[in-house]
């Protein structure tokens, strides 16, 4: 199963914007980046996808390398809802798959 | 909401006991997963159903069964309760597996917090 690797923590500043990285350098042609992240006590929450290309939404921006061996989530200004955990996982399309959430970055935000 | 309902949402029990998780999936969704987060945990991969049938496996314990019913509903199984099963297990829907699935988002449910004493 394709891994992925995300520092433990990472901490920003309220307003600022947040770079949240991940290390995904198994990862095969058809593997589709996705990051969730979990809110205390809450399940997991979609924040954005992407394969190829850099993609936008109203949550966030995922940055993709060129050689997609890792990506960038892009939180363009936290705000103190924004501590979570982000999870950074590998989807494929065949059956078979197991969907593997790694420990994830836990983010702390500072008003 | 985002429409995977799990029920109980809390339940304990004793050690030795056997309970049953209930889901259902977002409408139209065909996969299931079941997810275990023990306390300050990440989330560990149990098993996957896509409409009906077992597609993935992770480490599920073999007191744990799963399955996925007809109407699309799964329930999770867990027999012979040790404290250590205690957990918030999470089940989650996507809508299928297969070609173009894979940017397919998946659903979480808000967990059932098990508790066994």
């Amino acid at each position: 199963d394709a891994k992925t690797t995300q520092p433990n923590s990472m901490e920003s500043n309220e307003e600022e914007p947040v770079h949240l990285p991940c290390n995904h350098s198994t990862i095969s042609g058809t593997d589709y980046i996705h990051w969730y992240r979990q809110l205390p006590s809450q399940g997991p929450e979609y924040v954005i996808h992407g394969l190829t290309s850099n993609v936008n939404n109203r949550m966030a921006s995922l940055a993709i390398a060129e050689d997609r061996k890792s990506s960038t989530l892009i939180l363009h200004r936290a705000t103190l809802r924004d501590a979570a955990v982000y999870y950074c996982i590998l989807r494929k399309n065949t059956g078979g798959f197991k969907t593997i959430f790694g420990a994830g970055t836990r983010l702390f935000v500072k008003a | 909401d985002s429409g995977v309902t799990q029920t109980p949402k809390h339940l304990i029990t004793a050690t030795g006991q056997r309970v049953t998780l209930r889901c259902s999936p977002r409408s139209g969704d065909l996969s299931v997963y079941w997810y275990q987060q023990s306390l300050d945990q990440g989330l560990q991969f149990l098993i996957q159903y896509y409409n009906g049938e077992e597609r993935a496996k992770g480490n599920i314990l073999e007191r744990f069964s799963a399955q996925q019913f007809p109407d699309l509903h799964s329930e999770l199984n867990l027999s012979s309760l040790e404290l250590g099963d205690s957990a918030l297990y999470f089940c989650a829907s996507s809508v299928g597996e297969g070609q173009g699935s894979s940017g397919n988002t998946i659903y979480f449910g808000e967990g059932s917090w098990l508790t066994v004493v």
